[in-house]
């Protein structure tokens, strides 16, 4: 039973253009949201997390929604770059859990 | 300041062989992880430490141990390995900030094995 979905393996874009990662959750005690970025051959890095008191939370070219009544969360990535091109994962937590349940993940492709 | 060190990069086996993996953090972390990240199944956890001397159970901890002696340590082993554990091993270490803190697992960058 997949707690955190990423139900887009694959994601192309335009340079310049806007990129959105979608990721849906089931379990409505998470409370915290993360979001990776891993290239071939390398670890995950973090990207940028929101708490699940906030509905935003933006860092430079990277904004993250949270929608908790829909239990969806985004990613925009504005403008995309050749440079973003990566697999992104998301991850949540639930209350003073230190475990992170991770989505499938999503290869974004930007297209120069 | 390393981070999170992962040794070997690169191991194959065969099947029934036994290894394993370290991860070395220098942030001083109190909690380590073992994840496993096979295609189109995401990041998986195997076990996971939250200090020296304790270990826990994952998600996925069947035909693994860990072993955490020292605090910036954390071992993954495999006793008899199977082609099912053919994967990339990640090892990740985070720190408590509180409730309402951020909290965020660092990475090491891998270690790709394969069981044949």
């Amino acid at each position: 039973d997949q707690q955190v979905k990423q139900n887009s393996p694959s994601l192309s874009v335009q340079e310049g253009r806007i990129s959105i990662l979608n990721c849906d959750y089931t379990n409505s005690m998470f409370d915290y949201f993360l979001w990776y970025k891993k290239y071939p051959a390398e670890g995950p890095t973090f990207l940028i997390s929101i708490s699940s008191i906030k509905d935003k939370n933006e860092d430079g070219r990277f904004t993250v929604f949270l929608n908790k009544s829909a239990k969806h969360l985004s990613l925009h990535i504005v403008p995309s770059q050749p440079g973003d091109s990566a697999v992104y994962f998301c991850a949540a937590k639930s209350g003073s859990a230190r475990q992170l349940t991770f989505g499938s993940g999503t290869q974004l492709t930007v297209l120069p | 300041n390393a981070g999170v060190t992962q040794t070997p990069k690169f191991r194959v086996l065969k099947t029934g062989q036994s290894m394993t993996l370290l991860c070395a953090q220098d942030m001083n972390h109190e909690y380590m992880y073992w994840y496993r990240q096979d295609p189109g199944m995401g990041l998986r956890l195997i076990h996971y430490s939250v200090g020296e001397g304790t270990t826990a159970k994952g998600e996925v901890p069947d035909g693994y141990n860990v072993s955490r002696l020292k605090k910036q340590n954390f071992l993954l082993g495999l006793e008899s390995a199977a082609p099912s554990q053919t994967s990339v091993y990640f090892c990740a270490s985070s720190t408590w900030r509180g409730a309402g803190g951020s909290y965020e697992q660092y990475f090491g960058p891998g270690t790709r094995l394969t069981v044949t």
